[in-house]
């Protein structure tokens, strides 16, 4: 149980284009899904949390008009890199919290790869 | 704001010698920490969780961690290394936001396991 997915699981984009990456809770619902990214040989930066049904809220630094967020449902959450550019090139990956869970506890996906040309 | 300290960035054991990664936190309440291990390209993996309850924690695949309030620690053992061991190892604490709980992640140790 509690599998997390994510869609795809790497991407090579031209300089200028959009990106969408899907996040999906597959035997379980999450209210509350994360996005992180991490350079290679660092550790995970927060870029946003996510709440089904309402505006994400984008950590300091993190410009919320080119990493759009969207959690329509309590499976889905998706990131679009809008515009994106060689320095978004990156390891993006989203996590999700079960819903009422006590403990905190986050289920993570395998991680999608993204290039900019 | 929590914090998670992780003093080695890099540790070295030979395979069947006990595992010591090192992880300290700070925090002003009472806080849920994680230790997650991620191989090469890959997302990441639970190993273990603390949430209050014992402060001996057992996790999988051997690993096990002690929670120490006093010395603000969260260690992570294992008594012997496997060669399937070698990847990085975040510590991670759970911080109170208004809006919930996010986690703060260490910046990770990597571990390497010689033959």
């Amino acid at each position: 149980g509690a599998v997390v997915s994510q869609h795809p699981s790497w991407v090579i984009c031209k300089s200028g284009t959009s990106v969408k990456i899907e996040c999906r809770s597959l035997d379980f619902q999450a209210t509350t899904m994360f996005w992180y990214r991490q350079f290679p040989k660092q550790s995970l930066m927060l870029m946003a949390t996510s709440n089904e049904g309402s505006k994400a809220t984008y950590e300091q630094g993190v410009e919320k008009d080119k990493f759009l967020i969207n959690h329509a449902s309590l499976t889905l959450s998706t990131l679009t890199v809008t515009s994106a550019h060689p320095e978004d090139s990156s390891f993006y990956i989203c996590s999700a919290r079960v819903t009422g869970s006590f403990y905190n506890e986050q289920f993570f996906g395998p991680g999608t790869r993204l290039t900019v040309l | 704001a929590q914090s998670v300290t992780q003093l080695d960035s890099h540790v070295s054991v030979s395979e069947g010698t006990p595992v010591l990664l090192r992880c300290n936190y700070s925090s002003s309440y009472s806080p849920s920490l994680f230790w997650y291990v991620q191989h090469p390209n890959k997302g990441l993996q639970l190993l273990l969780k603390y949430t209050s309850a014992a402060t001996l924690v057992k996790g999988i695949n051997g690993f096990e961690a002690e929670f120490k309030k006093s010395e603000t620690s969260f260690h992570l053992t294992k008594p012997s290394a496997h060669m399937s061991d070698a990847a990085e190892y975040f510590c991670v604490v759970s911080e109170r936001r208004n809006y919930g709980q996010n986690f703060v992640f260490g910046p990770g140790t990597r571990l390497s396991v010689l033959p």
